[in-house]
């Protein structure tokens, strides 16, 4: 039961442009949202989060955009950098410590 | 603190053969997690602890499965008969408490690749 989804399994976009990578949730118990970076042959690590009482978090070049009534999150990341190339994971919790990831989407920027 | 620390990095062995593989979370964290990466799934959570006591096993795939923590610096994943189907990436990862925007982050381990031939 895939509760998180990120339906874009890659993205391709040129370094300078802006990056969006979208997800989509079901389980509208969850409260907590968070965006994880993965390069090879690594563990996945943290990047940004935002909860349900927003709609909006910022940091640096990155950016969480909450719409709760459509359950979809995305992440922007500008301007992009070839070193962002990396898979990025959704995952999303609801307040029981119980973190679920979507699939990944594999992002490339190219120079 | 080094992180959460995985062993072994590469595990190949044959189908059949008995696979343990082991964690050590973050010190201080009161939560432990054990994901399962594969093309087709993406990151699947298998089990949750909380302060040594397995809180979640639904993701377990099959009786196969089983993970202990038998204290707060120490947890396997055991895979008894392996199978070909069981090949993936394998991790750990820790965090602590609950509520808050720091309580629930996650910091991972490298992951114990395993192929099963």
């Amino acid at each position: 039961d895939q509760q998180v989804k990120q339906n874009s399994p890659s993205l391709s976009v040129q370094e300078g442009r802006i990056s969006i990578l979208n997800c989509d949730y079901t389980n509208s118990m969850f409260d907590y949202f968070l965006w994880y970076k993965k390069y090879p042959a690594e563990g996945p690590t943290f990047l940004i989060s935002i909860s349900s009482i927003k709609d909006k978090n910022e940091d640096g070049r990155f950016t969480v955009f909450l719409n709760k009534s459509a359950k979809h999150l995305s992440l922007h990341i500008v301007p992009s950098q070839p070193g962002d190339s990396a898979v990025y994971f959704c995952a999303a919790s609801a307040n029981n410590n119980d973190m679920r990831f979507g699939a990944g989407t594999r992002l490339t920027v190219k120079p | 603190d080094a992180g959460v620390i995985q062993s072994p990095r590469h595990e190949v062995t044959e189908m059949g053969q008995e696979v343990t593989l082991r964690c050590k979370p973050i010190s201080g964290h009161d939560y432990l997690f054990w994901y399962r990466q594969t093309m087709m799934r993406g990151l699947e959570l298998l089990i949750y602890f909380n302060n040594n006591v397995p809180i979640d096993d639904s993701g377990m795939p099959e009786d196969r499965f089983s993970a202990k923590m038998p204290n707060a610096s120490f947890s396997t994943l055991k895979i008894q008969p392996s199978e070909p189907r069981d090949s993936a990436v394998y991790f750990c990862a820790s965090s602590w408490g609950t509520g808050g925007l720091g309580a629930n982050v996650l910091t991972f381990g490298a992951g114990s690749r395993l192929t099963v031939l």
